[in-house]
């Protein structure tokens, strides 16, 4: 099986601007969660998606949201960029979400707002 | 809220030594899972444990999950260069389907 996969790899954006990524989970997967990583906060969740419905959500502001398509490709969208935005971003597919299933990460796209 | 941090936050050992990494939640876990991320990669899941007192072994790492299922260890035995990494454990928020991640531990290992 393939693994995660997403695109782009690393982009550069300046303040302001908006950000998609995307995340094609393993075949058969039906959950899609979205991590944010940077050095002073470490790992923190951003939204869960099972079945193109958001099943949960983290403590991000409304710059930060996601959808998932009928295929359980999945995106995330950053609008009005700021420069703490300036992180890698996981994707982690599982079969049915975290709790008690395998998840699985993509080597994630790194962002760098200037 | 709930937290869960690891300590030590940074562990330099030589190579052959032991090294252990501690994990304390603030809430029950109902499983922790544990992840190992290489330098400039994406984290990689490693094990997961469900039970009170679970013990686990892959070669020369050892996990444990405490009695009252708030607490975890990962121990590796005689450490390589290859076990240079951080390593997480994460574990469910309550009520939610997705993971809750530790501090890390970073580890570092000198030939």
């Amino acid at each position: 099986k393939a693994g995660v996969t997403q695109t782009p790899r690393y982009l550069i954006k300046t303040r302001g601007q908006q950000v998609t990524l995307s995340c094609s989970p393993i075949s058969g997967h039906r959950s899609v969660s979205w991590y944010q990583q940077t050095p002073g906060q470490g790992l923190q969740f951003l939204f869960e998606y099972f079945s193109e419905t958001q099943r949960n959500k983290g403590n991000f502001p409304g710059r930060f949201s996601g959808r998932q398509f009928s295929n359980s490709r999945s995106e995330m969208n950053v609008s009005t960029l700021e420069l703490g935005d300036s992180a890698l971003y996981l994707c982690a597919s599982s079969e049915g979400g975290a709790s008690g299933n395998t998840i699985y990460f993509g080597e994630g796209s790194w962002l760098t707002v200037v | 809220g709930q937290q869960v941090m690891q300590i030590p936050q940074y562990q330099h050992v030589q190579e052959g030594e032991d090294f252990t990494t501690y994990c304390n939640s603030s809430t029950t876990l109902s499983n922790i899972q544990w992840y190992k991320q290489r330098p400039g990669g994406h984290p990689v899941f490693l094990i997961q444990l469900v039970k009170s007192g679970e013990v686990k072994k892959q070669k020369r790492l050892t996990f444990q999950f405490g009695e009252a299922k708030k607490n975890s260890s990962l121990h590796i035995t005689a450490t390589q260069t290859t076990d240079v990494g951080t390593y997480f454990c994460a574990g469910p928020l309550t009520g939610a389907n997705n993971l809750f991640f530790g501090t890390g531990t970073r580890l570092t290992v000198i030939p």
